[in-house]
């Protein structure tokens, strides 16, 4: 399943298959980057992060793409999971200390 | 380590009170922020404190708000007089200085002014 900016805020996806979360962010100068879980009555949970220097990032099950020439960051989610299903924020840093969050997509999975 | 810690987790209260939200955050931690999140603005800073200092309120709605950080292990978040549109779950986080930028949020204050 795949999900496009701001604009489709929910993703429905079959247990097993991978997920692909995009996120457009708006400020050019922006050098960090970062992608956030939420699941219902938490606060957001750290996933991934990437800076401006760098275009792929791996963790566990997740990978995060930037793409500086589009303004351009997605998360693919590997093999997806019932417990992945949350609100997933992705941010952005303009060199100071203060997150911008956009608004979120909401990852239902399937079993 | 406990994580952010934020109380209470649930108020309710009625149009026209003061209210008082507390956040501790994780121990070593330089930074301290306030977010408000509501369906239809989404997630927003309020203010950010950098060693019990604030850096930026600009994102604090009206005089109504007001923040203060007397140390570094906390932080406090008021609204006097409250109104029914301060609806919203406040989260605190906090970040070190040194480390990629990621902020370590608490469970949140889910606020009800009626």
């Amino acid at each position: 399943g795949e999900s496009v900016g701001l604009h489709l805020p929910t993703l429905s996806v079959q247990e097993g298959d991978n997920s692909i979360i995009n996120c457009a962010y708006s400020n050019s100068a922006s050098d960090y980057f970062i992608w956030y879980k939420q699941e219902s009555g938490k606060g957001p949970q750290f996933i991934i992060d990437i800076r401006s220097n760098m275009d792929k990032r791996q963790g566990q099950r997740v990978t995060v793409l930037l793409n500086k020439t589009v303004k351009h960051l997605s998360l693919q989610i590997a093999a997806t999971q019932p417990g992945d299903s949350a609100v997933y924020f992705c941010a952005e840093r303009a060199g100071d200390y203060k997150l911008s969050f956009g608004a979120g997509t909401t990852v239902t999975v399937r079993a | 380590d406990a994580g952010v810690i934020q109380s209470p987790r649930h108020e309710v209260t009625e149009m026209g009170q003061e209210v008082t939200l507390r956040c501790k955050p994780i121990s070593g931690h330089d930074y301290l922020f306030w977010y408000r999140q509501t369906m239809m603005r989404g997630l927003e800073l309020l203010i950010y404190f950098n060693n019990n200092v604030p850096i930026d309120d600009s994102g604090m709605p009206e005089d109504r708000f007001s923040a203060k950080m007397p140390n570094a292990s906390f932080s406090t978040l008021k609204i006097q007089p409250s109104e029914p549109r301060d609806s919203a779950v406040y989260f605190c986080a906090s970040s070190p200085t040194v480390g990629g930028g990621e902020q370590f949020f608490g469970p949140g204050t889910r606020l009800t002014v009626l």
